[in-house]
């Protein structure tokens, strides 16, 4: 299994700002997941993060809006840019087992409230 | 990906036998039927994973008919610990990248 992390585990921010959301696992992975919870809602991915190329952006979300960095193979950042009231989620990321059955493992999440 | 219908939501009291069922009528042949938990304020967690007829394990057990266009979660006797959402999952277990699509889940009420 794996272990991780997130920071911070809250904000409340203003419009306008944005926020880094740093995602740190125990071990190594090759591909690492950026999720978008709204409240009372399901889980949507926002992008993949493989390390040493450019993140892939599901339809929808937009590399200047949620730039991802993906520096080595246990942490990534995903930035919430020029926030609005509309951003206000859980933002989770997630990693997927080496081994069957392939499950994924997330990390707590971030919950941002823009006011 | 094959879509999934699920419940949005049941009520069950404690120590009663819970099966959540989730119809994936366009399920394809290499996919596999994977279960995930997420209680308030978590992360989903990984419950069980089954590809045909039946899984059991600590947790839970996952029954998969013939056609496979439908699969039951079943939790066996529940506490009020088991209070949370479940998501039906359906996708290819290929591993090296598996894209994961979550459905609206079905959020279980056990009462005391």
């Amino acid at each position: 299994s794996a272990v991780i992390s997130q920071k911070p585990s809250r904000d409340i921010c203003q419009r306008g700002t944005s926020l880094t959301i740093q995602c740190q696992v125990d071990s190594q992975v090759t591909m690492m997941f950026w999720y978008r919870q709204q409240p009372g809602q399901s889980l949507t991915l926002i992008a993949t993060a493989n390390q040493g190329s450019e993140a892939t952006y599901e339809s929808g979300f937009v590399i200047d809006k949620f730039p991802i960095s993906r520096p080595n193979l246990t942490f990534s950042t995903l930035t919430v840019s020029n926030m609005s009231p509309e951003d206000s989620s859980i933002y989770l990321c997630s990693v997927e087992s080496a081994v069957p059955p392939y499950e994924q493992y997330f990390g707590p999440g971030t919950r941002l409230t823009v006011t | 990906l094959a879509k999934t219908t699920q419940p949005i939501s049941m009520d069950s009291y404690e120590g009663q036998e819970v099966n959540i069922t989730c119809s994936h009528n366009n399920i394809a042949t290499n996919d596999y039927i994977t279960w995930y938990q997420q209680f308030p304020s978590q992360g989903p967690r990984f419950i069980i994973q089954g590809y045909k007829t039946k899984v059991t394990n600590e947790v839970a057990s996952l029954f998969i008919p013939a056609d496979r266009k439908s699969s039951t979660l079943s939790l066996p006797r529940v506490s009020l610990s088991d209070t949370a959402v479940y998501y039906c999952l359906v996708g290819m277990n290929s591993g090296g990248y598996q894209k994961v699509t979550f459905g609206i889940g079905t959020k279980l009420q056990v009462i005391p």
